[in-house]
């Protein structure tokens, strides 16, 4: 079956525009994670969606980083006044339930860069 | 809150050469263990996982990860490498049983496995 989807799969910016960037989970997952990955570094959690719902927000880095998730299937991370330390990999990753146990499956990400 | 320590950035080994991908963690709740696998110009994979039960657990390609608690390591082995294990490696934990947290995923800073003919 279809796994997780990412677009796009690059995105270049000027510094201070705005950015959105989506993730198609996979069909029937409700659990979806979102996670920045700067380079050399692992993945760093941002925010977790429960259905519909952001449960937990604590890893965004600032107010400029908002995310949605209307219907409780596609969610998008949105990004306002880039800035260049914004540059990285924004991986999604959905699993079937919420709890530890649960596999998340990650996408191929998008690789933001802010000129 | 947790930490992943992954004590190697790289790796080089020859094919058919055993290895060892090191990888400490820390937590004062009970944890959940993983190892992610990156092939180049894919996205991240589970490779495998502790849960509970046996401390050993294995892959269906022949890597293997021993949970140690009183030395919180994770550490990851395979007897002999192939050119195609070449890939950047992951370690991560979550919250446990008991625990409050759902399946927030904390990283370790990845090793790149390199396997040479």
């Amino acid at each position: 079956g279809a796994g997780v989807s990412q677009t796009p799969s690059n995105k270049v910016t000027e510094k201070g525009k705005y950015v959105e960037l989506r993730c198609d989970p996979i069909s029937g997952h409700t659990a979806l994670y979102w996670y920045r990955q700067s380079l050399g570094q692992g993945p760093e959690f941002l925010i977790y969606f429960q259905g519909t719902g952001a449960a937990d927000d604590s890893g965004l880095p600032n107010d400029r980083f908002f995310a949605v998730r209307p219907e409780g299937s596609v969610s998008t991370l949105k990004i306002q006044r880039t800035e260049r330390g914004d540059s990285a990999v924004y991986l999604c990753a959905s699993s079937l339930g919420a709890v530890s146990t649960d596999t998340q499956y990650f996408g191929p990400g998008t690789r933001l860069t802010v000129l | 809150a947790q930490s992943v320590t992954q004590l190697d950035s790289q790796v080089p080994v020859f094919e058919e050469a055993p290895v060892e991908l090191r990888c400490n963690y820390s937590s004062s709740v009970s944890v959940y263990l993983f190892w992610y696998v990156q092939y180049p110009n894919q996205g991240l994979q589970l490779l495998l996982k502790y849960l509970s039960g046996s401390t050993l657990v294995e892959s269906i390609n022949g890597f293997e990860a021993e949970f140690n608690k009183s030395q919180t390591s994770f550490h990851l082995r395979k007897p002999s490498v192939h050119i195609s294990d070449t890939a950047e490696y992951f370690c991560a934990v979550s919250e446990g049983a008991g625990g409050t947290s759902y399946g927030k995923l904390t990283f370790g800073q990845g090793t790149i496995l390199t396997v040479h003919p």
